[in-house]
């Protein structure tokens, strides 16, 4: 029982790399999402998808794209890595219309040089 | 701005005693509210969730309070357990997708 999973669990980058951060879940839910944590500010939102075929920006968009590339997969790129996105990122599901609980992944921590 | 506000970063508790853990809220167009619970190293899990219609809900030995008029969610842990030591968010949304969360409070339950 996945529920879902992140992938890499770490990663460091120079500032200017790219790199992208991969989501799964298992759960056939429609919404994904991507958070950011960081000290003294909680969960802020980056990107979500509501359904399948369609993503809409969230908190804080710059400097992110996200891909809905089916029902189960939604990955985050950052394509040029700046010291300030260093953080924990954490992808979640939902599966109900409207507000239900998110289902989170167990986060990848990213450092930028 | 934060709509979410968990001004107690930090709360310590002897096992057995109750732990009250406190969330302010400033969007009057909120009605959905959640608390979520998180150990090191891992992603929140929801723990529970109350919505604008009710004043109260209650899961064993977890309880959430909403006081729509003061802006204010509270969650009980009665009684509390060492196992219960974690970072707690409180979040809520306006009936859409996107949870507004809390800095989180840091419990810590003394034996």
């Amino acid at each position: 029982n996945a529920g879902v999973t992140q992938t890499p669990k770490f990663q460091v980058l120079k500032t200017g790399q790219s790199m992208t951060l991969q989501c799964a879940q298992d759960m056939n839910h429609n919404s994904m999402y991507w958070y950011r944590q960081d000290p003294g500010m909680g969960l802020r939102l980056i990107y979500y998808s509501a359904s399948e075929g369609t993503t809409d920006k969230g908190e804080v968009p710059n400097g992110y794209n996200v891909s809905r590339l089916n029902k189960r997969e939604f990955s985050l790129r950052l394509e040029s890595a700046a010291p300030s996105q260093t953080s924990v990122y954490f992808c979640a599901s939902s599966g109900g219309r409207g507000p239900s609980p998110l289902h989170f992944g167990n986060g990848t921590r990213l450092t930028v040089t | 701005d934060q709509q979410v506000k968990q001004n107690s970063p930090s709360l310590s508790v002897q096992e057995g005693r109750i732990s009250i853990l406190n969330c302010d809220y400033t969007n009057s167009m909120f009605d959905y509210f959640l608390w979520y619970k998180k150990y090191p190293a891992e992603g929140p899990t929801f723990l529970i969730s109350i919505s604008s219609i009710k004043d109260k809900n209650e899961d064993g030995r977890f309880t959430v309070f909403l006081n729509k008029s003061a802006k204010h969610l509270s969650l009980h842990i009665v009684p509390s357990q060492p196992g219960d030591s974690a970072v707690y968010f409180c979040a809520a949304s306006e009936g859409d997708y996107k949870l507004s969360f809390g800095a989180g409070t840091t419990v810590t339950v003394r034996a």
